[in-house]
């Protein structure tokens, strides 16, 4: 299916285990976005990639790593989970940015990570 | 650092009543964005704003944009149980590498009672 898709949608995994989370987008878009959320804080930018092999830290980005080597793929990595990192963690997209127009980010549909 | 406050943090209205969220923030920008989001779901674009005096509308909820007072508004006509959600304001600060970056208010929770 066309869109921005995440996997996998809930994870439960116990402190100091490497966890990856992955999303996957149809549309080519050049950006894509890392966000965390927790009540209280909004959405906060852990990673932030302008195209393959470019990626960037946000606000948050201690305790996690990302990725980038195909347009459609941004994967995130927690190396070593902490409770502190339990969350709700949104991929998101956008076209390439132009000073003319907008480019909405499209989000994705989250995925639930508890640790232990 | 931009901050982009928005209040009130949490709204509960009554069926019928109007009332209006609003979001602050501490840098210059000309575009907004507001977003919906439902428990237990993603975030939909509801409305985005470019320029200074931009307002949209979109059945009850009315959003307007004003970058002298760094202030965006969502206005809420003769609220109805389906407005219920989750209300975020974002800021676009571009930048050559993330594109249109964002930062979010903390959102407004909104329950609409009958």
């Amino acid at each position: 299916d066309a869109g921005i898709t995440q996997s996998p949608r809930y994870k439960i995994t116990e402190t100091g285990r490497q966890v990856t989370l992955m999303c996957h987008q149809t549309w080519s878009h050049s950006y894509m976005f890392w966000y965390r959320q927790d009540l209280g804080h909004g959405l906060r930018l852990i990673y932030y990639s302008a195209a393959a092999d470019i990626t960037d830290k946000g606000e948050v980005p201690d305790g996690y790593v990302v990725s980038r080597s195909k347009t459609e793929n941004f994967p995130l990595t927690l190396e070593s989970a902490t409770r502190s990192q339990t969350s709700v963690y949104f991929c998101a997209s956008s076209p390439r940015w132009s000073a003319r127009s907008y480019n909405e980010q499209f989000f994705g549909p989250g995925t639930r990570l508890t640790v232990l | 650092e931009l901050k982009v406050e928005q209040n009130p943090l949490f709204l509960s209205m009554q069926e019928g009543k109007n009332y209006t969220i609003y979001c602050n923030y501490s840098t210059t920008s000309d575009r907004l964005y507001w977003y919906r989001q439902d428990p237990g779901k993603s975030l939909e674009s509801l409305f985005v704003l470019l320029s200074n005096g931009a307002v949209k509308q979109e059945g009850r909820l009315m959003a307007s944009l004003d970058t002298k007072a760094r202030l965006s508004t969502l206005h809420i006509t003769a609220a109805v149980h389906d407005l219920s959600a989750t209300y975020f304001c974002a800021v676009d600060t571009w930048g050559y590498n993330a594109g249109n970056m964002l930062t979010f208010g903390g959102g407004t929770r909104l329950m609409v009672k009958p």
